[in-house]
């Protein structure tokens, strides 16, 4: 596709509910990366890809955090009994290769847990 | 670890002003820095890439400079308009590293 696409554009979910959402990135990106961003502070960092291959997951959180990009194209994260910490924006980015070129950002899934 | 200050964090100026905001990071070995603008509820949009090897870019009334010496980036924004309030945020590729680090942005208002 023309850009990043992420889906839902916003989740609410229940206290204690699995949520999985998902990134379509740039057409032959290699690279692909999620970030999440609470209200007023900057993207942090969650995990790397570099084709179906995670090579970083330093960044998430606990252990309720996974995600998958098993043909190397569409990932997906997923939260398991979610909390209400886990409430903010999750970014999904995608770059051509090792980010020399730079990176495009997709709009982001606002989760809402409740 | 590759850490990114934006200062100042608000900024609210006149229609027309000439503003800078800036972006200082702690690894010299830095690969490439880019800008982005976020509009409330939306994502990033990337504004101006610099690799190592350049000092300055340029896209119409913006101007991002690159100083590795003394670890700071300035985005200079030329005659400031109501359309430019948003979020300004850098973000920080350390040589050896795939994984940008941004600051927490600087959120701009231009008031008519």
């Amino acid at each position: 596709g023309a850009g990043v696409s992420q889906s839902p554009r916003y989740k609410v979910a229940k206290r204690g509910q699995d949520v999985a959402l998902r990134c379509d990135p740039i057409s032959g990106h290699v690279s692909l990366f999620w970030y999440q961003q609470a209200l007023g502070q900057g993207p942090e960092f969650l995990t790397y890809f570099q084709n179906e291959a995670q090579l970083d997951k330093s960044g998430l959180p606990s252990d309720r955090f996974f995600a998958e990009r098993p043909e190397g194209s569409v990932s997906t994260l997923k939260i398991q009994r979610t909390q209400q910490e886990d409430s903010a924006v999750y970014l999904c980015a995608s770059s051509l290769g090792t980010g020399g070129r730079g990176y495009t950002f997709g709009s982001g899934t606002r989760l809402t847990v409740v | 670890k590759q850490e990114v200050t934006q200062i100042p964090a608000a900024l609210s100026v006149p229609e027309g002003e000439n503003l800078v905001l800036n972006c200082s990071f702690t690894d010299s070995a830095i690969y490439n820095l880019q800008w982005f603008r976020q509009d409330p509820g939306k994502g990033l949009t990337s504004l101006l890439l610099i690799q190592s090897s350049q000092r300055e870019q340029t896209s119409g009334r913006l101007n991002a400079s690159l100083d590795k010496s003394s670890g700071r980036s300035t985005l200079y924004i030329a005659a400031s308009q109501p359309g430019d309030s948003a979020t300004y945020l850098c973000a920080g590729l350390s040589g050896g590293s795939y994984i940008p680090t941004f600051g927490r942005g600087t959120s701009l208002i231009v008031h008519p």
